[in-house]
């Protein structure tokens, strides 16, 4: 699976929107990029995966870039509840990409 | 619709002992993963079990193994726990895509 890079950490102001960068360069054809989170002591939660067309759901819009090397998370309208640890992956859907493999992600932090 | 579910939710042992943890996946659901948390880390994945059998599996010593029933329910076994395994320990479910996680079992070995 290719390898992503995203920021340590970012902060928001609650009520703006929170956008999330994720760099995958060496992102293959049939590579999907999948968003997670984390909230504190908690099992990762779902968000959003694409492979090359921009995705909105009720969570967030995933935003990638024409040639794929890079990705944008966006929560529209940050709550203090969104604080929490963001990981992007990549993974293929292939015989041999089963597993998730996560990185040390980007710990947002909503203020008030 | 339950999610994933995980027990139990903490776990204190010795090391040297053994411990079974145990997942049910979500509703559906026909595949289970497994992955390790250690503090301030991202999870790492231990192994993944579809239709009874192990599919995948992760840079983690034989110690560590699994079954899954016919009902797609999970167990992680850990032999001779060290004090190293001492970690949350995540099960997630699956259809085909996305991966749904449970709160997960944190284990601590003194």
């Amino acid at each position: 699976d290719a390898k992503t890079t995203q920021p340590p950490s970012m902060d928001c102001a609650e009520g703006r929107a929170a956008n999330l960068p994720c760099n995958h360069s060496t992102i293959s054809g049939n590579e999907y990029v999948y968003w997670y989170r984390q909230i504190h002591s908690q099992g990762p939660q779902y968000i959003i995966h694409g492979l090359k067309n921009n995705e909105t759901n009720e969570m967030a819009s995933l935003i990638i870039t024409e040639d794929r090397k890079s990705s944008t998370l966006i929560l529209p309208h940050a709550t203090l509840r969104d604080t929490a640890v963001y990981y992007c992956i990549v993974r293929g859907l292939g015989s041999s990409n089963y597993k998730l493999t996560f990185g040390k992600g980007t710990l947002l932090t909503v203020n008030p | 619709d339950a999610g994933v579910t995980q027990s139990p939710t903490h776990l204190i042992k010795t090391r040297g002992q053994q411990v079974t943890l145990r997942c049910s996946p979500k509703s559906g659901h026909d595949t289970v993963s497994w992955y390790q948390q250690a503090l301030g880390q991202g999870p790492q994945f231990i192994f993944q079990y579809y239709e009874e059998e192990e599919r995948q599996r992760g840079n983690f010593p034989d110690r560590f193994s699994g079954h899954q029933f016919p009902n797609y329910s999970s167990e992680l076994n850990v032999n001779a726990l060290l004090l190293g395994d001492s970690a949350l320990y995540l099960c997630a479910s699956s259809q085909h895509t996305e991966a749904f996680f449970g709160q997960g079992t944190r284990l601590t070995v003194v």
